[in-house]
């Protein structure tokens, strides 16, 4: 069974540009998550999809934006691209929300550096 | 809002030798789920251990098992018989147990990085 796709691996943008980054979550996985690494902040819960429906949302600006496909692929978007947004951004699947304590299935994520 | 405590940003031990790395966490649910996950070089998140709060026995997962102290609201992770691909960030994480809203999200640590030495 295929694991968690991110892809790009590694993206480099400038400063005012917008990205989209892209997480195919493994087969018969409905819910995805997104999760921002940085060495400063740590990881930080990002939102969470399911049924193409966003459940949750972290504390970030509204230039962070996600959707879901109906094959529960997800993107995400940054948008107005700033210095800080450069990150590892981890994408995490699960069956459905509230999986409980099977935990999550996580991508290898997207290395973003803004310059 | 829950927080989860990695007091040690670095460990070492040598092969085959024990090591434990500790994590502690705050919150006011009694039913909740606690993780450990590895993050190697390779960026990905795997997890390596899992443990529901109401079970009172202690999970084992081959080499890997924990030492979870409910009211000392502690989890630490044990490491047995350490090998050179155990070498890598790892991380503690809560989830409530309740679902939906904000629940289905976990809160992680800030990490504890693990070399293993010959």
């Amino acid at each position: 069974k295929a694991g968690v796709t991110q892809t790009p691996r590694y993206l480099i943008k400038t400063r005012g540009q917008q990205v989209t980054l892209s997480c195919s979550p493994i087969s018969g996985h409905r819910s995805v998550s997104w999760y921002q690494q940085t060495p400063g902040q740590g990881l930080q819960f990002l939102f969470e999809y399911f049924s193409e429906t966003q459940r949750n949302k972290g504390n970030f600006p509204g230039r962070f934006s996600g959707r879901q496909f109906s094959n529960s692929r997800s993107e995400m978007n940054v948008s107005t691209l700033e210095l800080g947004d450069s990150a590892l951004y981890l994408c995490a699947s699960s069956a459905s929300p509230g999986v409980g304590n099977y935990g999550y299935t996580f991508g290898s994520g997207t290395r973003l550096t803004v310059v | 809002a829950q927080t989860v405590t990695q007091s040690q940003p670095e460990m070492s031990v040598q092969e085959a030798e024990t090591v434990t790395l500790s994590c502690t966490y705050d919150t006011s649910e009694s039913d909740y789920y606690l993780f450990w996950y590895k993050q190697p070089p390779s960026r990905q998140m795997i997890l390596v251990i899992r443990q529901e709060a109401y079970k009172q026995q202690n999970a084992t997962e081959n080499r890997f098992s924990v030492n979870f102290q409910k009211a000392a609201k502690s989890f630490s992770l044990k490491i047995s018989d350490s090998q050179l691909g155990d070498a890598a960030m790892y991380f503690c994480a809560y989830r409530t147990s309740i679902n939906g809203g904000t629940a289905s999200k976990l809160t992680f640590g800030t990490g504890t990085r693990l070399q293993v030495t010959l």
